[in-house]
Parts: structure tokens; C-alpha cells; sequence
């Protein structure tokens, strides 16, 4: 079964400084797709990235890039020059290629520091 | 990027009443249409695929008397939660996806729902 985990319940950043968000997946399938959303206090899901599973290059979105690494299943998202409006919860989530669902990990809260 | 509107956006209602809440696609159309329910500080979970034109698929645990789903159009899915109580007083969010196998599903703004 697929399974998705956050390790990190909340974090602290300085502004202008990096971040890593931590993502560890499970999945027998060889075929996926993994992804970063952001949800702001508003509750809208604001997608951030897509990393496929056959992917060879880590994906990368302004100042988003995603850290793949298929052997040890992980996708954490690296957040460059924090800024006080990524303050956020961020989800996790993958979704196997051959199939419909979408499934989310339980959230980072990322809190940026003035 | 493509748009998802949820209308409401919020809605407060009485104990045993029932509950409409619309998911558009604005700017594409989508064959499929997903459904979540969000408690406060929880991640999504999935409670149905809404595919337009046939029955939705529930998740497990989710029943499909209490929380019907209609896709009429390419463009519409509709999740109507029936005699509605207090414990069902969450956040529920639709997506939608343009094409199969594209990358991402778009989502909607979310509807709050409170039943007092």
C-alpha cells in the first residue's frame, strides 16, 4: 500500500534563508508521481511541484526544488530565500501513474521568522 | 495554471438539514473529479472519484447515502451531504484534472461547512 510520511509537524525558518522540507515515501509501484502543495491559513491547496518517478533530474520551480532520491524514497522540498509569505502548511503527496488516487502526507507547518 | 470554483465558500447549517456544494472547472474540462474532507490540522483525505457521466467511486468508510456525488457535466461535480450533523462540520475541497496522466490535479478553494 501506498503510504506517505512527514516527520516534521512544524519548522522554523529565518527569512532569507533555506529550507528543507523532509518526505519519505512507500510504494511498490515503479510508475508515480510526487508532489509538493502549499496551503495557506486560507485553505486553498496551491500546487508547488511534480517530481515523476523516471525522472532523472530533480525538479526545480523558482525557488522550489524538489531533493529525489529513489533509492532511499525520498522528496523533500527545499525552499530558497525563505520569505515571510511561505509561511504555510505543506503537503506531500504521490500518486501511482497507473491509478486515480492521490495521496497526502499529514503536513509540515512552516513558520517564517522576520 | 487551471481554475476550480467551490460554491459555497462557507455555510452554516442546522442539524438534519442537507447540504449542496458545487465543484467547476472554469477554463478546462474534467473527465475526473476528486473530493476531500479536511478536520483542522489533518492532512486530505480522499472521500470519492466523481467520473462525469457514472457513478462516483467511494473510499472506504466514506457512505455513499450521506455524501452524494453527482458529475453531470464535464465541467460540474456536485457533492450534496445529506441529514447533516455536527460531526460532519468540516473542510471539504474538489480537484479536478484536465487530462489523465497530466501532472497535477488543480484544486478548489475549499467550502467550510458548520452544522450546529
Amino acid at each position: 500500500a501506498q503510504k506517505i510520511t512527514q516527520t516534521q509537524p512544524g519548522m522554523f525558518v529565518q527569512e532569507k534563508e533555506a529550507v528543507t522540507l523532509d518526505c519519505t515515501y512507500d510504494t511498490s509501484d515503479q510508475s508515480y508521481g510526487l508532489f509538493w502543495y502549499k496551503q495557506p491559513s486560507s485553505g486553498e491547496m496551491i500546487f508547488l511541484i511534480y517530481q515523476g518517478s523516471y525522472d532523472e533530474q530533480n525538479a526545480t520551480e523558482g525557488r522550489y526544488s524538489l531533493n529525489f532520491q529513489k533509492a532511499r524514497k525520498s522528496a523533500n522540498l527545499v525552499i530558497s530565500a525563505s520569505q515571510l509569505g511561505d509561511s504555510a502548511m505543506y503537503f506531500c503527496a504521490m500518486r501511482e501513474l497507473d491509478g486515480f488516487k492521490t495521496i497526502f502526507g499529514a503536513g509540515t507547518r512552516l513558520f517564517v521568522k522576520a | 495554471g487551471a481554475v476550480v470554483s467551490q460554491h459555497p465558500s462557507r455555510v452554516i447549517c442546522k442539524s438534519g438539514t442537507s447540504v449542496k456544494i458545487e465543484c467547476r472547472s472554469l477554463d478546462f474540462q474534467a473527465t475526473t473529479m476528486f473530493w476531500y474532507r479536511q478536520f483542522p490540522k489533518q492532512s486530505l483525505m480522499l472521500m470519492a472519484t466523481s467520473n462525469e457521466g457514472s457513478k462516483a467511486t467511494y473510499e472506504q468508510g466514506v457512505e455513499k447515502d450521506k455524501f452524494l456525488i453527482n458529475h453531470a457535466s464535464l465541467t460540474l461535480s456536485t457533492l450534496t451531504v445529506t441529514s447533516a450533523h455536527p460531526e460532519d462540520s468540516s473542510f471539504y475541497i474538489c480537484s479536478a484534472e484536465p487530462d489523465r496522466g497530466k501532472e497535477t490535479q488543480y484544486f478548489g478553494p475549499g467550502t467550510r461547512l458548520l452544522v450546529l
